[in-house]
């Protein structure tokens, strides 16, 4: 597609269930970025990808949070035994490389009860 | 660290009404600015931007200028219209490693009315 796709676009996972995102990027784009949003807040980092290398995981809150895109293209997001507070909109975005326009997906909506 | 405040919303407007959003950051370095919009349902879109001081980003009648003395990227528009109703959201990227990476603020809810 033209745009930056992300799926599901809304999951309720219950406590302590695990969960994964996908992201698809606009074709060619290198740079991969992944962001947590709750509601009422702005987008806060959690990790960058420049093609398949993760060169940047620092915004990640806890080890439950996992991040891979092994060819390069396609990202996974995954929050294992999730929490009430993991409650959040996530947010793929990506470029075509450091520096670049970034481009953002409508995002996966994550409730957790 | 970085951070960036936006002015508390919500802001409800008449049609054709001046519009100012509030913007100012902090950086340990020397920021690039943005302001990206979030029409409702859709994703967050970039609206219009600034890489160095005194630079005017401009886009759909918004507008904004990067003002290093006062750490300031204040958004503006002339005149508001129904359809600009949305969540603007002011977000800088600092050099050196950060690949570019954003620091947002927490949004400001703009609604206008006919």
């Amino acid at each position: 597609g033209a745009g930056v796709s992300q799926s599901p676009r809304y999951k309720v996972a219950k406590r302590g269930q695990d969960v994964a995102l996908r992201c698809d990027p606009i074709s060619g784009h290198v740079s991969l970025f992944w962001y947590q949003q709750a509601l009422g807040q702005g987008p806060e980092f959690l990790t960058y990808f420049q093609n398949e290398a993760q060169l940047d995981k620092s915004g990640l809150p806890s080890d439950r949070f996992f991040a891979e895109r092994p060819e390069g293209s396609v990202s996974t997001l995954k929050i294992q035994r999730t929490q009430q507070e993991d409650s959040a909109v996530y947010l793929c975005a990506s470029s075509l490389g450091s520096w670049n326009t970034i481009y953002f997906g409508e995002g996966s909506w994550l409730t957790v009860v | 660290g970085d951070s960036v405040t936006q002015m508390e919303g919500p802001v409800t407007l008449s049609e054709e009404a001046f519009l100012t959003i509030n913007c100012t950051y902090t950086a340990t370095g020397y920021p690039s600015l943005f302001w990206y919009v979030q029409y409702p349902g859709e994703g967050l879109q970039l609206l219009l931007k600034a890489t160095k001081a005194d630079d005017k980003g401009s886009n759909k009648g918004f507008e904004a200028t990067y003002r290093k003395e006062t750490t300031s990227f204040h958004l503006e528009k002339g005149s508001v219209q129904v359809s600009d109703s949305a969540v603007y959201f002011c977000a800088l990227s600092v050099g050196g490693t950060s690949y570019g990476k954003l620091t947002f603020g927490q949004g400001t809810i703009l609604t206008v009315h006919p």
